[in-house]
């Protein structure tokens, strides 16, 4: 079946440091990939998409490339912020209903 | 515009109980998704409403839950009677279209925390 897996967390890091979150997923066919975080005290909120092999999505200075042959679709961001303190959820769409499939979570932690 | 919202933000109610939990979608958004999040797990899609149509809810987990779209505006979900596992947050959702593409976007609530002790 189709599914998501993401690196366990919490990612504790420095201001600034370099960030991954890895995501990979398993999945029959092209599959719409995305990233979604949820800041504390709010709802999830779409940070970036790809659509299909190759693509990258990009948003807040976070970007994650769409690479088929690993099936992977990791979030990168150059110099996090402690405002980048949040949970980050990949998660996979096969059709074009609102049906996501998602991994469990990564919680980021950014300390000044 | 106001966004997904959702209520309570957290209710706790011991085993047996029976709690509702609402979901009112941006205005305008004909689609309305249920997810479940539970003890720090993926998020798990529940059901989706097409106005007042349930048009998927394969991942209800059983019969102890119930939920209704009456007028294709607000909807509610019912555990009755709750379990120890049904503990988590659950998610609302809304979109205009079919969830691809720029009108198609996922507009998420803040979600609803249940406590079952």
């Amino acid at each position: 079946g189709n599914s998501v897996t993401q690196m366990e967390g919490p990612v504790t890091l420095s201001e600034e440091a370099f960030l991954t979150i890895n995501c990979t997923y398993t999945a029959t066919g092209y599959p719409s990939l995305f990233w979604y975080v949820q800041y504390p005290g709010e709802g999830l909120q779409l940070l970036l998409k790809a659509t299909k092999a190759d693509d990258k999505g990009s948003n807040k200075g976070f970007e994650a490339t769409y690479r088929k042959e690993t099936t992977s679709f990791h979030l990168e961001k150059g110099s996090v912020q402690v405002s980048d303190s949040a949970v980050y959820f990949c998660a996979l769409k096969k059709d074009n209903t609102g049906k996501l499939i998602f991994g469990q979570g990564t919680t980021l932690q950014v300390k000044p | 515009e106001a966004g997904v919202t959702q209520f309570p933000s957290h209710s706790v109610i011991e085993k047996g109980q029976t709690v509702t939990l609402r979901c009112d979608p941006i205005s305008g958004h004909d689609n309305l998704y249920w997810y479940r999040r539970v003890m720090g797990k993926e998020i798990k899609f529940l059901l989706h409403f097409v106005k007042e149509s349930k048009q998927d809810e394969s991942g209800m987990p059983n019969n102890r839950f119930l939920a209704e779209r009456t007028g294709g505006t607000y909807s509610t979900l019912k555990v009755q009677p709750a379990e120890l596992e049904d503990s988590g947050v659950y998610f609302c959702a809304s979109s205009q279209a079919g969830g691809t593409g720029a009108t198609g976007e996922l507009f998420f609530g803040e979600g609803s925390r249940l406590t079952v002790l």
